[in-house]
Protein backbone atom coordinates (compact mmCIF):
# COMPACT_ATOMS: atom_id res chain seq x y z
CA UNK A 1 0.00 0.00 0.00
CA UNK A 2 1.51 3.46 -1.26
CA UNK A 3 1.69 6.54 1.22
CA UNK A 4 2.86 9.27 0.18
CA UNK A 5 4.69 12.32 2.62
CA UNK A 6 5.49 15.59 1.55
CA UNK A 7 6.96 18.40 3.37
CA UNK A 8 8.60 22.16 2.18
CA UNK A 9 8.60 26.06 3.46
CA UNK A 10 5.11 26.76 3.97
CA UNK A 11 5.35 31.18 3.61
CA UNK A 12 7.32 32.81 0.81
CA UNK A 13 7.51 36.13 -0.33
CA UNK A 14 6.89 37.00 -3.84
CA UNK A 15 10.04 36.02 -6.51
CA UNK A 16 11.03 33.37 -4.15
CA UNK A 17 11.14 29.84 -5.29
CA UNK A 18 8.71 27.20 -3.96
CA UNK A 19 10.27 23.70 -3.34
CA UNK A 20 8.53 21.01 -1.82
CA UNK A 21 9.45 17.23 -1.95
CA UNK A 22 7.00 14.23 -1.34
CA UNK A 23 8.43 10.91 0.42
CA UNK A 24 6.92 7.20 -1.34
CA UNK A 25 6.43 4.44 1.17
CA UNK A 26 5.51 1.48 0.16
CA UNK A 27 4.95 -0.45 -3.06
CA UNK A 28 6.85 0.19 -5.90
CA UNK A 29 8.36 3.21 -7.41
CA UNK A 30 7.68 2.13 -10.66
CA UNK A 31 5.25 1.90 -13.07
CA UNK A 32 3.46 5.13 -11.55
CA UNK A 33 3.64 8.75 -12.62
CA UNK A 34 4.22 11.08 -9.45
CA UNK A 35 2.63 14.19 -9.60
CA UNK A 36 2.00 17.77 -8.16
CA UNK A 37 -1.87 19.27 -7.56
CA UNK A 38 -2.95 22.63 -5.92
CA UNK A 39 -5.79 24.06 -4.89
CA UNK A 40 -6.94 27.21 -4.20
CA UNK A 41 -10.26 28.69 -3.79
CA UNK A 42 -10.77 30.53 -7.07
CA UNK A 43 -9.28 28.01 -9.44
CA UNK A 44 -10.00 24.70 -7.24
CA UNK A 45 -7.63 21.37 -7.96
CA UNK A 46 -5.05 21.68 -10.55
CA UNK A 47 -2.48 19.62 -12.46
CA UNK A 48 0.39 20.97 -12.05
CA UNK A 49 2.69 17.94 -13.91
CA UNK A 50 4.15 14.88 -12.57
CA UNK A 51 7.35 12.95 -13.20
CA UNK A 52 8.24 9.05 -13.58
CA UNK A 53 10.92 6.95 -12.07
CA UNK A 54 13.04 7.20 -15.30
CA UNK A 55 12.80 11.07 -15.05
CA UNK A 56 10.44 11.39 -17.89
CA UNK A 57 8.13 14.52 -16.93
CA UNK A 58 5.22 16.10 -18.27
CA UNK A 59 3.52 19.61 -17.14
CA UNK A 60 0.76 21.50 -17.59
CA UNK A 61 1.58 23.89 -20.31
CA UNK A 62 -0.59 27.01 -18.01
CA UNK A 63 2.48 26.15 -15.82
CA UNK A 64 5.86 24.86 -17.46
CA UNK A 65 7.19 28.42 -17.67
CA UNK A 66 7.69 28.09 -13.89
CA UNK A 67 7.88 24.38 -12.74
CA UNK A 68 10.26 22.14 -12.42
CA UNK A 69 9.77 18.52 -11.02
CA UNK A 70 12.75 16.45 -10.80
CA UNK A 71 13.56 12.50 -8.75
CA UNK A 72 15.44 10.99 -6.76
CA UNK A 73 15.01 7.20 -7.66
CA UNK A 74 18.00 6.43 -4.65
CA UNK A 75 15.48 7.78 -1.57
CA UNK A 76 12.02 7.09 -3.69
CA UNK A 77 11.38 11.34 -3.61
CA UNK A 78 9.93 13.39 -6.11
CA UNK A 79 10.32 17.51 -5.82
CA UNK A 80 8.21 20.07 -7.11
CA UNK A 81 9.87 23.82 -7.35
CA UNK A 82 7.85 27.00 -8.93
CA UNK A 83 10.35 29.98 -9.78
CA UNK A 84 9.37 33.34 -9.19
CA UNK A 85 6.31 32.80 -6.92
CA UNK A 86 3.69 35.62 -6.52
CA UNK A 87 0.26 36.29 -4.70
CA UNK A 88 -1.03 33.80 -7.45
CA UNK A 89 0.62 30.64 -6.45
CA UNK A 90 -1.02 30.65 -2.84
CA UNK A 91 -2.46 27.38 -2.33
CA UNK A 92 -2.63 24.01 -0.50
CA UNK A 93 -0.05 21.53 -2.49
CA UNK A 94 -0.52 18.06 -3.00
CA UNK A 95 2.00 14.99 -4.34
CA UNK A 96 -0.21 12.25 -5.92
CA UNK A 97 0.31 8.90 -7.58
CA UNK A 98 -1.20 8.99 -10.92
CA UNK A 99 -2.03 5.24 -12.06
CA UNK A 100 -1.42 5.63 -15.53
CA UNK A 101 -3.82 3.84 -18.15
CA UNK A 102 -3.37 3.80 -21.94
CA UNK A 103 -5.71 7.29 -22.69
CA UNK A 104 -6.17 7.80 -18.96
CA UNK A 105 -5.22 8.21 -15.16
CA UNK A 106 -6.63 8.95 -11.71
CA UNK A 107 -4.95 9.96 -8.60
CA UNK A 108 -4.39 7.14 -5.88
CA UNK A 109 -3.30 8.11 -3.23
CA UNK A 110 -2.69 11.45 -2.29
CA UNK A 111 -0.10 13.56 0.31
CA UNK A 112 -1.47 15.06 3.32
CA UNK A 113 -0.79 18.58 1.64
CA UNK A 114 0.86 21.48 2.08
CA UNK A 115 -0.09 24.82 2.50
CA UNK A 116 1.96 27.34 0.48
CA UNK A 117 1.69 31.33 1.21
CA UNK A 118 3.29 33.78 -0.80
CA UNK A 119 3.32 37.43 1.36
CA UNK A 120 5.52 39.79 1.46
CA UNK B 1 -8.45 23.36 -22.65
CA UNK B 2 -11.55 20.91 -21.91
CA UNK B 3 -13.65 22.46 -19.30
CA UNK B 4 -15.69 20.14 -16.94
CA UNK B 5 -18.50 21.66 -15.24
CA UNK B 6 -20.19 20.70 -11.64
CA UNK B 7 -23.48 22.36 -10.09
CA UNK B 8 -21.85 23.50 -6.76
CA UNK B 9 -23.93 22.71 -4.43
CA UNK B 10 -26.40 19.63 -3.82
CA UNK B 11 -28.43 18.81 -1.14
CA UNK B 12 -30.36 15.55 -0.07
CA UNK B 13 -31.75 14.57 3.22
CA UNK B 14 -30.15 10.89 4.75
CA UNK B 15 -31.20 7.99 3.14
CA UNK B 16 -32.17 9.00 0.00
CA UNK B 17 -29.74 8.89 -3.02
CA UNK B 18 -27.60 12.18 -4.28
CA UNK B 19 -26.54 12.15 -8.12
CA UNK B 20 -23.61 14.58 -8.81
CA UNK B 21 -23.43 15.91 -12.22
CA UNK B 22 -20.09 16.52 -14.34
CA UNK B 23 -20.24 18.00 -17.68
CA UNK B 24 -17.91 18.33 -20.67
CA UNK B 25 -18.00 18.53 -24.14
CA UNK B 26 -18.57 14.69 -24.96
CA UNK B 27 -17.32 13.55 -21.60
CA UNK B 28 -19.11 10.00 -23.17
CA UNK B 29 -15.99 9.46 -24.69
CA UNK B 30 -13.59 10.09 -21.64
CA UNK B 31 -12.97 7.92 -18.81
CA UNK B 32 -14.67 10.15 -15.67
CA UNK B 33 -12.54 9.70 -12.19
CA UNK B 34 -14.62 10.92 -8.71
CA UNK B 35 -13.07 12.19 -5.91
CA UNK B 36 -14.45 12.64 -2.41
CA UNK B 37 -12.79 15.39 -0.19
CA UNK B 38 -13.54 15.87 3.60
CA UNK B 39 -12.84 19.74 5.26
CA UNK B 40 -9.45 20.18 5.68
CA UNK B 41 -8.40 16.23 4.14
CA UNK B 42 -6.81 15.63 0.92
CA UNK B 43 -9.14 14.40 -1.73
CA UNK B 44 -9.59 10.14 -1.96
CA UNK B 45 -10.83 8.17 -4.88
CA UNK B 46 -13.99 7.22 -4.77
CA UNK B 47 -14.74 5.95 -8.85
CA UNK B 48 -12.52 5.15 -11.77
CA UNK B 49 -12.96 4.94 -14.99
CA UNK B 50 -16.55 5.88 -14.67
CA UNK B 51 -18.03 3.34 -12.58
CA UNK B 52 -15.10 1.30 -10.60
CA UNK B 53 -14.45 1.93 -7.03
CA UNK B 54 -11.71 1.42 -5.33
CA UNK B 55 -11.28 -1.45 -2.82
CA UNK B 56 -12.73 0.09 0.55
CA UNK B 57 -15.38 2.36 -1.19
CA UNK B 58 -18.88 1.42 -0.54
CA UNK B 59 -20.87 0.01 -3.23
CA UNK B 60 -23.87 2.66 -2.09
CA UNK B 61 -21.10 4.52 -4.21
CA UNK B 62 -21.33 4.26 -8.38
CA UNK B 63 -20.60 5.90 -11.83
CA UNK B 64 -22.00 6.67 -15.29
CA UNK B 65 -20.63 8.30 -18.51
CA UNK B 66 -22.42 9.43 -21.47
CA UNK B 67 -22.84 11.80 -24.16
CA UNK B 68 -22.31 15.29 -22.25
CA UNK B 69 -22.46 14.69 -19.03
CA UNK B 70 -21.15 11.92 -16.27
CA UNK B 71 -22.76 11.53 -13.26
CA UNK B 72 -21.78 10.44 -9.56
CA UNK B 73 -24.80 8.38 -7.55
CA UNK B 74 -24.45 8.16 -3.81
CA UNK B 75 -27.54 5.63 -2.97
CA UNK B 76 -28.65 5.90 1.28
CA UNK B 77 -26.74 9.12 1.97
CA UNK B 78 -25.11 8.92 5.19
CA UNK B 79 -23.96 11.89 7.08
CA UNK B 80 -20.93 11.01 6.91
CA UNK B 81 -21.16 11.66 3.09
CA UNK B 82 -20.93 14.71 3.52
CA UNK B 83 -18.08 16.28 1.25
CA UNK B 84 -17.00 17.88 -1.70
CA UNK B 85 -17.07 15.91 -4.71
CA UNK B 86 -14.67 16.17 -7.50
CA UNK B 87 -14.52 14.46 -11.65
CA UNK B 88 -11.75 14.38 -13.27
CA UNK B 89 -10.57 13.61 -17.16
CA UNK B 90 -7.57 13.43 -19.07
CA UNK B 91 -8.08 15.80 -21.97
CA UNK B 92 -6.29 13.69 -24.49
CA UNK B 93 -3.65 15.98 -25.26
CA UNK B 94 -1.61 17.33 -22.13
CA UNK B 95 -3.89 17.99 -19.38
CA UNK B 96 -5.73 16.48 -16.45
CA UNK B 97 -8.31 18.73 -15.57
CA UNK B 98 -10.38 18.45 -12.97
CA UNK B 99 -14.56 19.97 -12.32
CA UNK B 100 -14.87 22.35 -10.26
CA UNK B 101 -16.37 21.04 -7.21
CA UNK B 102 -19.76 20.09 -5.89
CA UNK B 103 -20.40 20.86 -2.21
CA UNK B 104 -22.78 18.09 -0.52
CA UNK B 105 -24.85 18.97 1.74
CA UNK B 106 -26.65 16.35 3.90
CA UNK B 107 -29.72 17.47 5.40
Amino acid sequence: QVHLQQWGAGLLKPSETLSLTCAVYGGSFSGFYWSWIRQTPGRGLEWIGEINHSGSVNYNPSLKSRVTISVDTSKNQFSLKVDSVTAADTAVYYCATRIVVVDTGYFDPWGQGTRVTVSS
Amino acid sequence: SYVLTQPPSVSVAPGKTASIACGGNNIGTKSVHWYQQKSGQAPVLVIYHDGDRPSGVPERFSGSNSGNSATLTISRVEAGDEADYYCQVWDGSSDLPFGGGTKLTVL
